[in-house]
């Protein structure tokens, strides 16, 4: 079934530790995003990607990094995390040339102790 | 900051009444869309709406648009148990950069 798979489900990780949550695709969509959710919040976007070889930063980036190195996946890196990077982590991506619409994974549920 | 605040932040109904939501935003926008959030699960598009449409319709589902006023809101009509969800609304701004920014949402309980 074609979508968006995010892993792991879910972690524990120990401050400071450096964590990389994964996403991948196989709709062939050109963009791709990385937002955060916190209880009782909306989604904040942390870093996207209009296409392979492509990033830039959204509204939360500090402590976060991405890469595309090809069409299909999106990492996000936590370098040493921090008790406030918990949260529910959820990747996205759209079709690109105009299409708005965009398509989310399951969601990563980190907690930093 | 988030772009968007939503109203009321909790909801609850008996099934088959009409839900209704609203959402205010800051910036000017390209389009505005409508995401369902089922407990513990991902987003799931519903709607989009664009700056120069009033109102949509999607089955059960109907959206207006306020430019002037910079607000939307979102009707489900008669509503079944199996819409209990969040509802978050989130724009796309005229820069065209595609990047969504949410609202903060509104959590909806159908009773049966």
């Amino acid at each position: 079934i074609a979508g968006i798979t995010q892993a792991p489900t879910s972690q524990i990780l120990a401050a400071g530790r450096r964590m990389t949550l994964r996403c991948t695709q196989d709709m062939r969509h050109n963009a791709m995003y990385w937002y955060r959710q916190d209880l009782g919040l909306g989604l904040r976007l942390i870093h996207y990607s209009n296409t392979a070889g492509t990033t830039g930063k959204g509204e939360v980036p500090d402590g976060y990094s991405v890469s595309r190195a090809n069409t299909d996946d999106f990492p996000l890196t936590l370098a040493s995390a921090v008790p406030s990077q918990t949260s529910v982590y959820f990747c996205a991506s759209r079709r690109g040339g105009g299409a708005d619409t965009q398509y989310f994974g399951p969601g990563t549920r980190l907690t930093v102790l | 900051s988030q772009q968007g605040e939503e109203d009321p932040q909790a909801l609850s109904i008996q099934e088959g009444e009409n839900a209704t939501m609203n959402c205010s935003y800051k910036t000017s926008i390209n389009n505005l869309q409508w995401y369902r959030q089922n407990s513990g699960r991902g987003l799931v598009h519903l709607i989009l709406i664009r700056s120069n449409e009033r109102e949509k319709h999607s089955g059960r589902l109907r959206v207006t648009l306020d430019t002037s006023k910079k607000s939307s809101s979102l009707l489900i009509t008669a509503s079944r148990a199996a819409d209990t969800a969040s509802y978050f609304c989130a724009t796309v701004g005229v820069d065209s950069s595609y990047k969504l920014i949410f609202g903060s949402g509104t959590r909806l309980l159908v009773r049966p």
